[in-house]
């Protein structure tokens, strides 16, 4: 069974604080993703990767970094976690080929005071 | 930045019903249409695509309905069951380019 794990369900931070977001996938997939969500907002795309150390910003890139040092782990980073960064955080992987299925991970809930 | 505009946000439909959720896209080279399938505490999974090769693509009690000239695309769900109460994402994209997400239809089936 495919599966994408995210280290943590429900995360709390203070502003100022530097936080990571560990994903990893064991699908040897090419790709991988962060998404946001917000109520009313979607899906929004923070950075994906193609390949292991490339890195591509998305829709939403400020105030976030990414890591991949290996085939099967993204992670995102905020250097310095804000209060609007409050959020549901979404990892997703997918093969290199055109239309191919993203699998999501169950997401992390974080929570910026 | 291209968008998919999807509507309604949320949707109540009495079990037995049809639940019809409608997005519309700008970018004319957009050619893969998935919808996503979101229940509460989970990521959104991949429930039916279709390619505009085709206008119509059925799985079980799912549709999608493909409008190329009207640049819109719909997932119509034929007797809505409680179990169908989820977030529904649309999306779209070319080739291997990113998906773009629409906003998301939160769906309710009453008894």
């Amino acid at each position: 069974d495919v599966k994408v794990t995210q280290s943590s369900r429900y995360l709390v931070k203070r502003t100022g604080e530097k936080v990571f977001l560990e994903c990893v996938q064991d699908m040897d997939h090419e790709n991988m993703f962060w998404y946001r969500q917000d109520p009313g907002l979607g899906l929004r795309l923070i950075y994906f990767s193609y390949d292991v150390k490339m890195k591509e910003k998305g829709d939403i890139p400020e105030g976030y970094s990414v890591s991949r040092e290996k085939k099967e782990r993204f992670s995102l980073i905020l250097e310095s976690a804000s209060t609007n960064q409050t959020s549901m955080y979404l990892c997703a992987s997918s093969f290199w080929a055109s239309y191919n299925e993203q699998f999501f991970g169950p997401g992390t809930r974080l929570t910026v005071l | 930045q291209q968008q998919v505009k999807q509507s309604p946000q949320s949707l109540i439909v009495q079990k037995g019903g049809i639940s019809i959720i409608n997005c519309a896209y700008e970018n004319t080279a957009f050619d893969y249409f998935p919808w996503y399938q979101q229940f509460p505490g989970k990521g959104p999974a991949l429930l039916i695509a279709i390619r505009p090769d085709v206008s119509e693509k059925k799985e079980g009690r799912f549709t999608i309905s493909f409008n190329k000239s009207a640049k819109q695309f719909s997932l119509h769900i034929m007797d809505s069951q409680p179990g169908d109460s989820a977030t529904y994402f649309c999306a779209s994209n070319f080739g291997n380019e990113k998906l773009t997400f629409g906003t998301g239809t939160r769906l309710t089936i009453i008894p």
